[in-house]
């Protein structure tokens, strides 16, 4: 079955550690997505990328970095930079075009001990 | 940045109790879409809302997308306890730009 996989499920990170959440897709989808959920703050945009060897950044880039060298790949780096990076982190990928809905991967919980 | 605003925040009812939440959005939407996440998941797409006007049914849910495409609504009529979770609404404006979320209503039902 086609999907949308993330992993770790839980990822325990000490202060001024990098870690990478990997995300990975079998959809043949050209956009990714990374999204930052908090309680009660909803889904916010981290970086997103349209194309192979692209990427933007979304609304709360700072303390965090990507690639996209496959189009099946999109790793998300939470840096030492990343002032309070505990959250429930989410990857999607859609196909090209504006009528289409997102897949999401079930998630990872990052917590910062 | 674009935004999406969604009310209520949270939502207690009895089960077979109607439920309804609310999108607005300052400037006029390309398209809307509806995701659902259960307690613990991911969310999963629902619809998408892309005409004035536009109304879809899914069972005992109702989408509603405003004339001036600013707005949009789900109803559940008669709650039942698998509508348990987190409702989002996402605004789409043009071409492949990323959606904006809503912060989402939380409905819990009483059996």
């Amino acid at each position: 079955d086609g999907g949308i996989t993330q992993s770790p499920k839980y990822l325990f990170r000490k202060e001024g550690q990098n870690v990478t959440l990997s995300c990975e897709q079998n959809l043949n989808h050209d956009a990714m997505y990374w999204y930052r959920q908090d309680p009660g703050q909803g889904l916010r945009l981290i970086y997103y990328s349209q194309i192979v060897n692209d990427f933007q950044k979304g609304d709360i880039a700072e303390g965090y970095s990507v690639s996209r060298e496959k189009k099946e790949s999109f790793p998300l780096t939470v840096t030492s930079a990343q002032k309070n990076p505990t959250a429930f982190y989410l990857c999607a990928s859609r196909r090209q075009g504006a009528n289409y809905g997102y897949t999401f991967g079930s998630g990872t919980r990052l917590t910062v001990v | 940045g674009q935004q999406v605003m969604q009310i209520p925040q949270y939502q207690h009812v009895q089960e077979g109790e109607d439920f309804t939440t609310y999108c607005n959005s300052s400037t006029t939407l390309s398209n809307i879409q509806w995701y659902k996440q259960r307690p613990g998941g991911h969310p999963v797409f629902l619809i998408q809302l892309v005409k004035s006007g536009e109304v879809k049914k899914q069972k005992r849910l109702t989408f509603q997308f405003g004339e001036a495409k600013k707005n949009s609504s789900l109803h559940i009529t008669a709650t039942q306890t698998t509508d348990v979770g987190t409702y989002f609404c996402a605004g789409g404006w043009s071409g492949n730009t990323p959606l904006v979320f809503g912060k989402g209503t939380r409905l819990s039902v009483i059996a």
